[in-house]
């Protein structure tokens, strides 16, 4: 298994300011991904952060508006760049080990007010 | 279209009482199905993962089953406690995309 860690858990930001979330994960993962979960929605994959290469992002999502940064096996950031309240929102970070049935763990979440 | 859908919405039950969630999903092709607890202000926890060939698939108290002829999930939980109290969510992986699919989950509420 694999234990994640996100900072900050939480933040209360003004628009038009960023904030870099950080995701750490206790061993080596072949798979890194940030996903949205907005009030009442299910989750939505932003984007796969790749190792030493541009993150993939899904339909709808940009890296000027979300840059991501994968440096290691272990480590991520993304950013939520001039903040609107429409990014309200909370924030995860997800992992998984590959392989056919891989299992897909997911961090505690950073829940993100924009006032 | 790739989608997952659960019922009901929201559900309360008695301490000690089962109950049973639904998941219906049109995403093909179909590689595996997932049912995650997620406690409020937490992330999702993997509850079981069912592949094509597999019926259904126990963890404790929590029972998945599968019928991928019709595409319908369901996730039994027996004697319910507290600590049930959560949201869970089903999720598809689609074969061909990798990708994962969710359902907006079902808000399950055990009172004393």
């Amino acid at each position: 298994s694999a234990v994640i860690s996100q900072k900050p858990s939480r933040d209360i930001c003004q628009r038009g300011t960023s904030l870099t979330i950080q995701c750490q994960v206790d061993s080596q993962v072949t798979m890194m991904f940030w996903y949205r979960q907005q009030p009442g929605q299910s989750l939505t994959l932003i984007a796969t952060a790749n190792q030493g290469s541009e993150a993939t992002y899904e339909s709808g999502f940009v890296i000027d508006k979300f840059p991501i940064s994968r440096p290691n096996l272990t480590f991520s950031t993304l950013t939520v760049s001039n903040m609107s309240p429409e990014d309200s929102s909370i924030y995860l970070c997800s992992v998984s080990m590959g392989g056919t049935s891989y299992e897909q763990y997911f961090g505690p979440g950073t829940r993100l007010t924009v006032t | 279209k790739n989608q997952v859908e659960q019922s009901p919405q929201s559900l309360i039950i008695l301490e000690g009482k089962n109950c049973t969630l639904q998941c219906n999903y049109t995403v093909s092709p179909f590689s595996n199905l997932r049912w995650y607890k997620q406690d409020t202000g937490r992330g999702p926890v993997s509850l079981t993962i069912m592949t094509f060939s597999e019926n259904t698939k126990s963890n404790g108290r929590y029972t998945a089953t599968l019928d991928a002829d019709t595409k319908q999930s369901s996730l039994h939980i027996t004697a319910s406690q507290l600590s049930d109290s959560a949201s869970y969510i089903c999720v598809v992986r689609n074969w061909d995309t990798d990708k994962l699919i969710f359902g907006t989950g079902t808000r399950l509420q055990v009172f004393p």
